[in-house]
C-alpha cells in the first residue's frame, strides 16, 4: 500500500537557521506529493505540492523537489523564522481524486 | 475567499452518546473527505464523497456513518461513542476542475471530546 515516512522529531532551530525535513514515500505509479502545515490550534494548510518527477514546489521560502529515483520529497528553507513554528506533514495522493496518506508529522520549534 | 466550514468547532459527549459533525465545502467543490486526527497523530482518512455518492472508504468504524447532501454539505454521524473517538475531525473539499483540482482544502476541524 501507500505510505509516507518522515524523519523523527521534534526539531528545534534558532531563527535564521537552515531547515531540512526528510520525507520518503512508497507508492505505485506517480503520486502527487504535498507538504501541509498545522499551526497550533488550527487546521491543515497546504504549504506546497508537486505532481510529477523533478517538479519543485515552493511557497513562503519553503521548497521541496519530487525525486522519483529516491522516492523523496524533502522540505527545505534557507532561513527559518519564529513564525514557522508548527507541525509539518508530508502527504501523498496516488490519483487526483484520492484520499491523502500522511506521514507522522514533525514539530518544528524556532527560537528567537 | 470562502473556506471550508465545520460545525461545531468543539463538542463534548459522554460515552455511548451520539454526535453529528457537519461540513460545508467551498462553493463549487463537489468532493468531500473526512479525516480523524488523534492526539499527536497524523490525520487518518475515514470516508469521501463525490457528487453525493460515497467514493472511498478508509478505517471508519461501523458505528460511524456519513452522507453528502444535495447542497454538497456532508455530515458525519457517530454513535455509541467511545473514549477512543476523542480526536480532531477534519473535513476537506476539492474541486474537480481548475488549477487547484489536486488540492484538498481543509476546514478548521471539530474537536470531539468523549468523557
Amino acid at each position: 500500500g501507500n505510505s509516507v515516512t518522515q524523519m523523527e522529531g521534534p526539531v528545534t532551530l534558532s531563527e535564521e537557521a537552515f531547515l531540512t525535513i526528510n520525507c520518503t514515500y512508497t507508492a505505485t505509479g506517480y503520486p502527487s506529493l504535498f507538504w501541509y502545515v498545522q499551526y497550533p490550534g488550527e487546521g491543515l494548510q497546504l504549504l506546497l505540492k508537486a505532481t510529477k518527477a523533478d517538479d519543485k514546489g515552493s511557497n513562503k521560502g519553503f521548497e521541496a523537489t519530487y525525486r522519483k529515483e529516491t522516492t523523496s520529497f524533502h522540505l527545505e528553507k534557507g532561513s527559518v523564522q519564529v513564525s514557522d513554528s508548527a507541525v509539518y506533514f508530508c502527504a501523498l495522493s496516488p490519483r487526483a481524486n484520492s484520499k491523502l496518506t500522511f506521514g507522522k508529522g514533525i514539530t518544528l520549534s524556532v527560537r528567537p | 475567499a470562502a473556506g471550508v466550514i465545520q460545525s461545531p468547532r468543539h463538542l463534548i459527549k459522554e460515552k455511548r452518546e451520539t454526535a453529528t459533525l457537519k461540513c460545508y465545502p467551498i462553493p463549487r467543490h463537489d468532493t468531500v473527505y473526512w479525516y480523524q486526527q488523534g492526539p499527536g497523530q497524523d490525520p487518518q482518512f475515514l470516508i469521501s464523497f463525490y457528487e453525493k455518492m460515497q467514493s472511498d472508504k478508509g478505517s471508519i468504524p461501523d458505528r460511524f456513518s456519513a452522507q453528502q447532501f444535495s447542497d454538497y454539505h456532508s455530515e458525519l454521524n457517530m454513535s455509541s461513542l467511545e473514549l477512543g473517538d476523542s480526536a480532531l475531525y477534519f473535513c476537506a473539499s476539492r474541486p474537480t476542475s481548475g488549477i487547484s483540482y489536486l488540492e484538498q482544502f481543509f476546514g478548521p476541524g471539530t474537536r470531539l471530546t468523549v468523557l
